[in-house]
């Protein structure tokens, strides 16, 4: 079985600054990694995904992740966050064995303080 | 609005009462999702349908759940005699059929959220 493993729950950060969010998987085969982030009273939205290729993905608002597949590592990076950052995110891991359900960690609250 | 689409937004029940979400996915979707989130975890999956097809439950669906997509379109999910354990976030999401590397993008819903008293 899968599991996705966020280390931080919480993050808080001043705007302007980096941010860098953990996430480790458990899953001996051919994986697809998702961030998924939920702002405030809003549905859960795709932030960006790895499938295959280039390790370094880029999302939306600036957000990267980089698939380091030897530490079975997806972490969530943002060389600058913005107020409007605050919300949740969360990692996930799919399967490539034809399923298609989403394994999601629990999810880190980052809040910014302006 | 053409995303997912889920109803009620909030539900409360008492405790031992039957209850029933709906959700809408996106029109073309042939994948349609049912995952629950408690408080301070992420989304878990409960079971998935391929148009009317459920193709996978978890073992979290007790037998006090039940979930249909009768013409591959809409989907309700039903808790019976719910339990205080019930209360939670219900979402719902869609996805296309896969292409044969298997990649999917699920849209999610807004959620369904229970609580049972």
């Amino acid at each position: 079985a899968q599991s996705v493993s966020q280390h931080n729950h919480h993050v808080i950060l001043s705007e302007a600054a980096s941010l860098e969010l953990g996430c480790n998987y458990s899953y001996g085969g051919t994986v697809n990694l998702f961030w998924y982030v939920q702002y405030p009273g809003q549905h859960l939205q795709l932030l960006l995904k790895y499938f295959s290729g280039d390790p370094l993905v880029k999302g939306i608002k600036g957000f990267e992740a980089e698939f380091i597949k030897s530490k079975f590592s997806f972490n969530l990076r943002k060389p600058s966050v913005q107020w409007s950052d605050t919300a949740e995110y969360f990692c996930a891991v799919t399967s490539d064995s034809g399923y298609s359900t989403l394994t999601f960690g629990k999810g880190t609250m980052l809040l910014v303080s302006p | 609005d053409t995303g997912v689409s889920q109803d009620p937004r909030h539900k409360i029940t008492k405790r031992g009462q039957n209850v029933t979400f709906r959700c809408d996915p996106i029109s073309e979707h042939n994948r349609l999702y049912w995952y629950r989130q408690t408080l301070g975890q992420g989304p878990e999956f409960l079971t998935y349908f391929q148009n009317e097809a459920q193709l996978e439950k978890s073992r979290l669906l007790s037998d006090r759940f039940s979930a249909e997509r009768p013409k591959g379109s809409f989907s309700t999910l039903e808790i019976q005699r719910t339990e205080q354990g019930d209360s939670a976030m219900y979402l719902c999401a869609s996805s296309l059929l896969p292409a044969a590397v298997s990649y999917n993008e699920q849209f999610f819903g807004p959620g369904t959220r229970l609580t049972v008293l």
